[in-house]
């Protein structure tokens, strides 16, 4: 149980391109989600929690307007990431819990790489 | 504010050996929540273990014991018996009352044949 997955599980796109992740979590509703990146060899840095049917809620230094979040039903987030750069490049993981549960449990990550 | 501090950026052992990974973290908070995640080289992050801070009594999980020492704020992962399955990325975690994660900065553990 508890298993959140990703897609894509990598993407390439032009700069100036958006690029739209998903999150869902596939046996449990996922009251709540979160989206983190990770730099190589480094901690997960998060960027939003959202709450479904709700806005994310965006860490300090988040650009709300480039990075949009939806999280439109209890098993569905995406974070799409508007006008790409290529220091948008990056791993992105999502996580996923219940109201009932501290856990978060995560997705296998996307590798983004903006050229 | 809440802090999570892993001091040992990266340890090995011998595989069947035992190994104790560090984690110490700064909370004001009496409830809480922690755990530790590995992140093998797929880059999916795996729970191995979880703590509530009310229970007294240390969290065990197969080859996997935590020792948890409130007081201290204290919370290491011991990995009994090693295997080379074993060698990843170790995320220790801090979860608070509003359920906000704290990551600390991760020990990669080797496990040599």
């Amino acid at each position: 149980g508890a298993v959140v997955s990703q897609h894509p599980s990598r993407v390439i796109c032009k700069s100036g391109t958006s690029v739209k992740i998903e999150c869902r979590s596939l046996d449990f509703q996922a009251t709540t989600m979160f989206w983190y990146r990770q730099f190589p060899k480094q901690s997960l840095m998060l960027m939003a929690t959202s709450n479904e049917g709700s806005k994310a809620t965006y860490e300090q230094g988040v650009e709300k307007d480039k990075f949009l979040i939806n999280h439109a039903s209890l098993t569905l987030s995406t974070l799409t990431v508007t006008s790409a750069h290529p220091e948008d490049s990056s791993f992105y993981i999502c996580s996923a819990r219940t109201t009932r549960q501290e856990t978060q449990y995560f997705g296998p990550g996307t590798r983004l790489l903006v050229l | 504010a809440q802090t999570v501090t892993q001091s040992q950026p990266e340890m090995s052992v011998q595989e069947a050996e035992t190994v104790t990974l560090s984690c110490t973290y700064d909370t004001s908070e009496s409830n809480y929540y922690l755990f530790w995640y590995k992140q093998p080289p797929s880059r999916q992050m795996i729970l191995v273990i979880r703590q509530e801070a009310y229970k007294q009594q240390n969290a065990t999980e197969n080859r996997f014991s935590v020792n948890f020492q409130k007081a201290a704020k204290s919370f290491s992962l011991k990995i009994s018996d090693s295997q080379l399955g074993d060698t990843a990325m170790y995320f220790c975690a801090f979860a608070d009352t509003g359920n906000q994660f704290y990551f600390g900065t991760g020990t990669s553990l080797t496990v040599i044949p």
